[in-house]
């Protein structure tokens, strides 16, 4: 079974601080992981994903994050965040059997709010 | 580009009653994936579908029942409503079931009273 487990429930920064929140996966075999965010009673949208490839994958609105294997992370980083990212931050695994793949798995979130 | 649509966005009901919601993928997906998001919670996988077939199941309440239609799109009957059957319920589609990312709707917000 694959699991996801979001260590910071609540961050709260001000505008132009930069932004890390965790994500540790478990999962034995090939996974794809994602980060989506959902705005105020709006569905989820996809910030970035990492299939394979280079471990540092860049995603919308300045967001990036970095897949490491050996640490079963996968963690979202902005260098400078801005009153518009208030949101909840999900990250997901998607993990592979057999060359089927299976439903995503969420994390329980991440409530990020910017102070302006 | 035409997005997964989900019909009704939002849905009061009583308790007890019954209730149903669509969900269109976006054209040539062939996988529909639905989510229960409770308040303040993760989206939690209910069920999914796979060329009209079931393909994997899980936290789905046996007052809930789902198919996928041929024209691809798919139900979630959902009977006997109880009070913490309130949440978001989004769907979701992709193609082959096996590329990872999946395509969100912006989801059915159903209200029991």
């Amino acid at each position: 079974a694959q699991s996801v487990s979001q260590h910071n429930h609540h961050v709260i920064l001000s505008e132009a601080a930069s932004l890390e929140l965790g994500c540790n996966y478990s999962y034995g075999g090939t996974v794809n992981l994602f980060w989506y965010v959902q705005y105020p009673g709006q569905h989820l949208q996809l910030l970035l994903k990492y299939f394979s490839g280079d471990p540092l994958v860049k995603g919308i609105k300045g967001f990036e994050a970095e897949f490491i294997k050996s640490k079963f992370s996968f963690n979202l980083r902005k260098p400078s965040v801005q009153w518009s990212d208030t949101a909840e931050y999900f990250c997901a695994v998607n993990g592979f059997s057999s060359g089927s793949a299976r439903q995503l798995t969420f994390g329980s979130g991440t409530q990020l709010t910017v102070l302006p | 580009a035409a997005g997964v649509i989900q019909s009704p966005r939002h849905l009061i009901k009583e308790k007890r009653e019954t209730a149903t919601l669509k969900c269109y993928p976006i054209p040539r997906h062939d996988t529909v994936y639905w989510y229960q998001q409770g308040p303040g919670q993760d989206p939690q996988f209910l069920i999914s579908f796979y060329e009209k077939m079931q393909s994997d199941k899980g936290s789905i309440p046996d007052r809930f029942s789902a198919q996928q239609f041929s024209d691809y799109h798919s139900e979630l009957n959902m009977s006997s409503l109880e009070l913490g059957d309130s949440a978001l319920y989004f769907c979701a589609s992709n193609q082959g079931g096996n590329t990872g990312e999946l395509f969100f709707g912006e989801g059915s917000r159903l209200t029991v009273l």
